[in-house]
């Protein structure tokens, strides 16, 4: 299985500043196709995960432009270029390169 | 508008079989590219995948539990039936159905269940 390691696991951070969490895998999620293979998702309390980005970089539909993801191979980070109330949840990255479709450990972004 | 929602016991005993329902809207199996998976989480821990059927009859299972999982896709009721047998209080969890071959664009809401 490719493992999948997030950091940090808690991220405070003040409302209006950067946030920025980082993801990696023990294999290449580069496919032969020039794809990465990587998803982030959003979890908010009380609520089901929500696709955030997808192909490493990018957003879903109805994202704001405030999330950026970036990375290529076996590094890859999530971007929040300001962050704002309703962006306080616990987030988690996922490789769809092979199955079992394997998640990290969840970032909980907070106050 | 697509739609997914499970359904299911919300409490079983040990060793016992566990079946769960996704019920979906605004798609079809009849569709070439169409996926339905199952992802669970236990309470306060992070989220794990399950399974995956596709529109061609191909399924996927993870390897740790595939000797426990089967699934079962009615293309006319618009419904993948998951069964895990032999339940343990470990597999106490959220589980979701969710839409799609990679990316995970839709979740249902995610039914609670217990094994007590």
């Amino acid at each position: 299985d490719i493992v999948m390691t997030q950091s940090p696991l808690s991220l405070p951070v003040t409302p209006g500043e950067p946030a920025s969490i980082s993801c990696r895998s023990n294999q290449s999620l580069l496919h032969s196709n020039g794809y990465n293979y990587l998803e982030w998702y959003l979890q908010k309390p009380g609520q089901s995960p929500q696709l955030l980005i997808f192909l490493g970089s990018d957003r879903a539909s109805g994202v704001p432009d405030r999330f950026r993801g970036r990375g290529s191979g076996t590094h890859f980070t999530l971007e929040i270029s300001r962050v704002e109330a309703e962006d306080f949840a616990v987030y988690y990255c996922m490789q769809s390169l092979k199955t079992p479709y394997t998640f990290g450990q969840g970032t909980k972004l907070d106050i | 508008q697509i739609t997914l929602k499970e359904s299911g016991p919300t409490l079983v005993k040990p060793t016992q079989t566990l079946t769960l329902t996704c019920s979906f809207s605004g798609f079809s199996f009849s569709t070439s590219g169409v996926a339905v998976g199952w992802i669970r989480q236990p309470p306060g821990q992070a989220l794990e995948w399950l399974a995956l059927i596709y529109w061609d009859d191909d399924e996927r299972y993870s390897p740790s539990l595939k000797s426990r999982l089967s699934l079962f896709k009615d293309t006319s009721k618009n419904q993948v039936v998951l069964t895990m047998t032999n339940m343990d209080p470990v597999d106490t969890a959220t589980y979701y159905c969710v839409k799609g071959i990679r990316a995970f664009t839709i979740w249902g809401q995610g039914t609670m269940v217990t094994v007590s």
